[in-house]
């Protein structure tokens, strides 16, 4: 099977723009989440979501949003971004044909904020 | 809200060497906690503890669950140069899924 991924890989920006990041899942997954990463505060989570629902939030502003498709495949827009938003962002798949905490990971897009 | 905490931050050893790294964590609704492993990119997985299943081993890596001091422990024997990464430890809680919370991670530099 193949694995997740995202798109593009490397993004860079200037602040003020926005930016949409693109991850489809593992075949057969329906859950799909969402990550940044930053040396600084670490992996932090963004939202999650299952059948096109958003189920879950963390705690980041609104400019950061997202959508998910009929075919599992998920957006994460930011809008307004700012040099902070610089960071690794990581999208994960998840089996929900069983109830398992376990998330298999893209391996990101890398965001430069300029 | 859930805490995860990882220790030590960042561990050098050689080639060889066992090396245990720590994760401790404060979790309303205790369910499940994951081990990762990120080397350049993706955090690959490596273990699932619950409450049900509080050891895990594959190779020479090995995990246990502490459910009474609410811990987890990676052990990696004779660790490879190739060992080199970030160690990640998540909780998985609460009464949904699809959120996982991450410690700051451990930084293990393995030399030849």
């Amino acid at each position: 099977k193949a694995g997740v991924t995202q798109t593009p890989r490397y993004l860079i920006k200037t602040r003020g723009q926005q930016v949409t990041l693109s991850c489809s899942p593992i075949s057969g997954h329906r859950s799909v989440s969402w990550y940044q990463q930053t040396p600084g505060q670490g992996l932090q989570f963004l939202f999650e979501y299952f059948s096109e629902t958003q189920r879950n939030k963390g705690n980041f502003p609104g400019r950061f949003s997202g959508r998910q498709f009929s075919n599992s495949r998920s957006e994460m827009n930011v809008s307004t971004l700012e040099l902070g938003d610089s960071a690794l962002y990581l999208c994960a798949s998840r089996s929900t044909g069983e109830r398992t905490d376990t998330q298999y990971f893209g391996p990101g897009t890398r965001l430069t904020v300029l | 809200e859930d805490k995860v905490v990882q220790s030590p931050l960042s561990l050098v050893v050689h080639e060889g060497d066992t090396v245990t790294l720590n994760c401790s964590y404060e979790v309303t609704n205790f369910r499940s906690l994951l081990w990762y492993k990120q080397e350049k990119k993706a955090p690959t997985f490596l273990f699932m503890l619950t409450s049900s299943g509080i050891e895990k081993k594959s190779g020479r890596l090995s995990s246990i669950l502490d459910k009474k001091e609410l811990s987890s422990i990676l052990n990696i024997t004779a660790t490879q140069t190739g060992d080199s990464a970030i160690y990640l430890c998540a909780d998985a809680g609460g009464t949904s899924y699809g959120k996982l919370t991450f410690g700051q991670g451990t930084i293990l530099t393995v030399h030849p």
